[in-house]
């Protein structure tokens, strides 16, 4: 119950096009999700996150889309650049507390 | 605004061996975590402090496991002696109090 399930695993997107990252998980307690970008070498930094009173965060060309019916909230990258290619990890947590982190997406945008 | 700093970035030993890492989190931040990260797989949390008191070490193997955090400032992760499963990439983060975490770049742990 406190796993948060993440696809795809990799994904190739040409520049300019919609990169989509999904996420489900199954403790309705989770009251905070965030999404983590991460460059090889580097820990990972905090790029958008939303809470559940919400069913979609938009900041600059990241969006989050939150369902609550379904326990599912996905990350959209519109205009994909090649500087954006990096690792994408979804999490959720209960009061900002104990993040529990999916298994992560390797995003790769071509030129 | 300096991060969270994290030594050494990287540390290989063989098996058995003691092994420690050190983390400075950013000034002010009252909370630290210990994260290991597996490759290919997300970070896990294995310890979280607020100041010097650890209030979630749940997922801290004792046996071979241990940190502290004297003063509720720097902190140590030590584990001895290190297995071969222990090979991993050793994040910190903090926050302040319990909001946005910010992650040191990690230290790169090989067990031979």
């Amino acid at each position: 119950q406190q796993q948060v399930k993440q696809s795809p695993q990799s994904l190739i997107v040409q520049k300019g096009g919609i990169s989509i990252i999904n996420c489900a998980y199954e403790n309705t307690a989770f009251d905070y999700f965030p999404w983590y970008q991460q460059f090889p070498g580097k820990g990972p930094a905090l790029l958008i996150a939303i809470r559940p009173d919400v069913s979609e965060k938009k900041e600059g060309r990241f969006t989050i889309s939150f369902n609550k019916s379904a326990k599912q909230f996905s990350l959209h990258i519109m205009d994909s650049q090649p500087g954006d290619s990096a690792t994408y990890f979804c999490a959720a947590s209960y009061i900002t507390d104990k993040l529990i982190f999916g298994t992560g997406t390797r995003l790769q945008v071509f030129p | 605004e300096a991060g969270v700093v994290q030594s050494p970035r990287y540390k290989i030993i063989e098996k058995k061996q003691p092994v420690a890492f050190w983390c400075n989190p950013i000034s002010g931040h009252n909370t630290l975590y210990w994260y290991r990260q597996n490759l290919g797989q997300g970070p896990e949390l294995l310890i979280r402090y607020e100041n010097e008191e650890a209030v979630d070490d749940s997922q801290l193997p004792k046996d071979r496991f241990s940190a502290e955090r004297l003063k509720g400032v720097d902190s140590t992760l030590k584990i001895q002696p290190a297995e071969l499963g222990d090979s991993a990439v050793y994040l910190c983060a903090s926050s302040f109090l319990l909001n946005e975490q910010f992650f040191g770049p990690g230290t790169r742990l090989t067990v031979l």
